[in-house]
This record gives C-alpha cells, sequence and structure tokens, in this order.
C-alpha cells in the first residue's frame, strides 16, 4: 500500500529565510503527488501538484516542488519565506485500490519568526 | 475560497446521537470525497462518490454512511457518536472519476461530549 512521510513534524524559520519540507512516498508505480496547505482554522488548499514530465513543478504563492524518483521524494522548497507562510503542510499521494482518495502524510508545521 | 462548501462549520452533541454533514462540491465536479482529520489519525480518507454512485471506501466505520444526491450535494451520516468521532471532517470534490485535483471545503469540525 502506498505511504507518505514527512519526518519533520515542526520546523521553524526566520522571515527571507528559505525553506524546504520534505516528503518521502512508497508507491509501486508513478506516483501522482501533491502537497496542501492548511492554515489554522481552514481547510486544504492545494499548493502543487505532480503527474509526469518536468520533475520541477511550480505551484501558487511562490512555492516549487522536485520529484526525485531515485530518492522516492518530494520536497517543497520556497526561496524566502513570508510571515503569512505560517501553516501546516501536508504531502499527498494519490493511492490505489480504486478511486483515486488522497493518501497524507502527518504534516508539518511551519513557524516564521519575524 | 475553493467552491467548496460544507455546513455546518461547528457541531457539538452528546454520545450516541447522530448528525448529519452537508457538501456541496464546486460547480461542474461530478466527484466528492470525504475525509476525517483527527490528532492521532491524522488526515484518512472515509469515502467517494462519483456521480451519485460509491466509487471508493476507505477505514469509514459502519456506523458512518454517506450519499450523493441527483443535484450533487453529499450528505455525510455519524451515527451512535462516540467520543472518538470528534474530529474535523473535510468534504473534497473533483471533477471526474479520475481527476486527481481535489479541493477541499473549509470542513466541519464535530465535538461530541
Amino acid at each position: 500500500a502506498q505511504s507518505v512521510t514527512q519526518p519533520d513534524i515542526h520546523i521553524t524559520v526566520s522571515e527571507g529565510a528559505s525553506l524546504e519540507l520534505r516528503c518521502n512516498y512508497s508507491y509501486g508505480a508513478t506516483p501522482y503527488l501533491f502537497w496542501y496547505v492548511q492554515s489554522p482554522g481552514q481547510g486544504l488548499q492545494l499548493l502543487l501538484k505532480y503527474f509526469s514530465g518536468d520533475t520541477l513543478v511550480q505551484g501558487i504563492k511562490g512555492f516549487e516542488a522536485e520529484f526525485k524518483r531515485s530518492q522516492s521524494s518530494f520536497n517543497l522548497r520556497k526561496p524566502s519565506v513570508h510571515w503569512s507562510d505560517a501553516a501546516e503542510y501536508f504531502c499527498a499521494v494519490v493511492g490505489t485500490g480504486g478511486g483515486n482518495k488522497l493518501t497524507f502524510g502527518t504534516g508539518t508545521q511551519l513557524k516564521v519568526e519575524l | 475560497d475553493s467552491g467548496v462548501t460544507q455546513t455546518p462549520k461547528h457541531l457539538i452533541t452528546a454520545t450516541g446521537q447522530r448528525v448529519t454533514l452537508r457538501c456541496s462540491p464546486r460547480s461542474g465536479d461530478l466527484s466528492v470525497y470525504w475525509y476525517q482529520q483527527s490528532l492521532d489519525q491524522g488526515l484518512q480518507f472515509l469515502i467517494q462518490y462519483y456521480n451519485g454512485e460509491e466509487r471508493a471506501k476507505g477505514n469509514i466505520l459502519e456506523r458512518f454512511s454517506a450519499q450523493q444526491f441527483p443535484d450533487l450535494h453529499s450528505e455525510l451520516n455519524l451515527s451512535s457518536l462516540e467520543l472518538g468521532d470528534s474530529a474535523l471532517y473535510f468534504c473534497a470534490s473533483s471533477s471526474g472519476p479520475n481527476s486527481y485535483e481535489q479541493y477541499f471545503g473549509p470542513g466541519t469540525r464535530l465535538t461530541v461530549t
């Protein structure tokens, strides 16, 4: 069965610093991968997705992610973090077993220091 | 705003009771998904409907059921509620049966006392 691991539960960065959030997946075939962001009291907003093709994908709010098959990773990056980026970030993969349910990682809580 | 609406935003009820959560998908979307977010289980897929038919089932308890109506809105029914059912319940929608981009509503926070 597919699974997603986000090894960092909490990350703190200073405003203006670069950010990388890690995501590793376990999936037999070519995965369809996503990053979502959840602000306090809000739903999940889709940041970006990878289906195929160029392994560096651009998303909203200045985020990008790189798919590395050899490392089974799909890390999220941002060159310069803004205070408004403080939120919880979830990596997800479309699962097997019929339908296209998402399997989520446990999330990474991002804190931004001013 | 994703275009997915969920009502109510908050629900407080007692153990043993039954509640219904409602979801309206984005205009034009035919698939609806339900997810549960809790502190101990994280985000878990419950069930998917496509154009009124159940398409996929996840770790949904027998006490829970869902349906999608002809106007494509969906309801999630939770019965014989237990304290452990307290969670945030999300609805998401996508355009087709094999459309992988899912757009999430704001969620319904259920508190069982």
